[in-house]
């Protein structure tokens, strides 16, 4: 069963740096993209950030780009996602999603529970 | 602003057939497969709908997707009440490089 839990979360200053967490379980992590996702409050769902199974391509939605980073460590099975100079619109529920099987970017098929940031000061 | 557009509700009686909208453009969905997603109250999204119009494994039949040029659907016959729930089209646009979702519409079941 694939399982993906986020970690890393909480209540952050305005312009402080926050590192979130994936840790997956139940399917091949190495063989797989992985995607960040964000929803806040009351609102849909926002594409942050993707990466391929072996980090050689990444990419960001505009609204990120430059204060997001995306990496992963293949021998731990984990998925992180490195928020710079964070603002109160990041204030969101950060979703890790696994990838599908047909390319880099593929489709989301798999998603976390979430995990909350709120930027407040 | 979505880059895909849904209408922000929809509603329907048990055992109605209800259809959701996705309008897009030439860069995402008229390009691209269109994904649904179905998100219970409280809980993460899951895959409805995978590359237009293919169901997941434990999806019901229930369930369909189709496309047309720049637009999809999502319909949803015999509407039960734990259908209850929001619903999100997404596809990858060409153009910005990276995936867009509509903005979500919320299906009740009167």
């Amino acid at each position: 069963e694939v399982q993906l839990v986020e970690s890393g979360g909480g209540l952050v200053q305005p312009g402080r740096s926050l590192r979130l967490s994936c840790a997956a379980s139940g399917f091949s992590f190495d063989d797989y993209a992985m995607h960040w996702v964000r929803q806040a409050p009351g609102k849909g769902l926002e594409w942050v950030a993707g990466i391929s199974w072996n980090s050689g391509s990444i990419g960001y939605a505009g609204s990120v780009k430059g204060r997001f980073t995306i990496s992963r460590d293949n021998a731990k099975g984990s998925l992180y996602l490195q928020i710079d100079s964070l603002r109160p619109e990041d204030t969101a529920l950060y979703y890790c999603a696994k990838a599908g099987p047909g390319g880099t970017y593929d489709y989301f098929d798999y998603w976390g529970q979430g995990i909350l940031v709120t930027v407040s000061s | 602003q979505s880059v895909l557009t849904q209408p922000p509700s929809a509603s329907g009686t048990p055992g109605q057939r209800v259809t959701i909208s996705c309008s897009g453009s030439n860069s995402n969905i008229e390009s691209n497969y269109v994904y649904w997603y179905q998100q219970l109250p409280e809980t993460a999204p899951k895959l409805l709908i995978s590359k237009n119009n293919q169901r997941p494994s434990g999806v019901p039949d229930r369930f369909s997707g189709s496309k047309s040029g720049t637009s999809a659907s999502l319909a949803i016959s015999g509407l039960r009440s734990e259908d209850e729930a929001d619903y999100y089209c997404a596809a990858w646009d060409d153009s910005l490089s990276g995936w867009v979702f509509g903005g979500g519409t919320k299906l009740t079941v009167l």
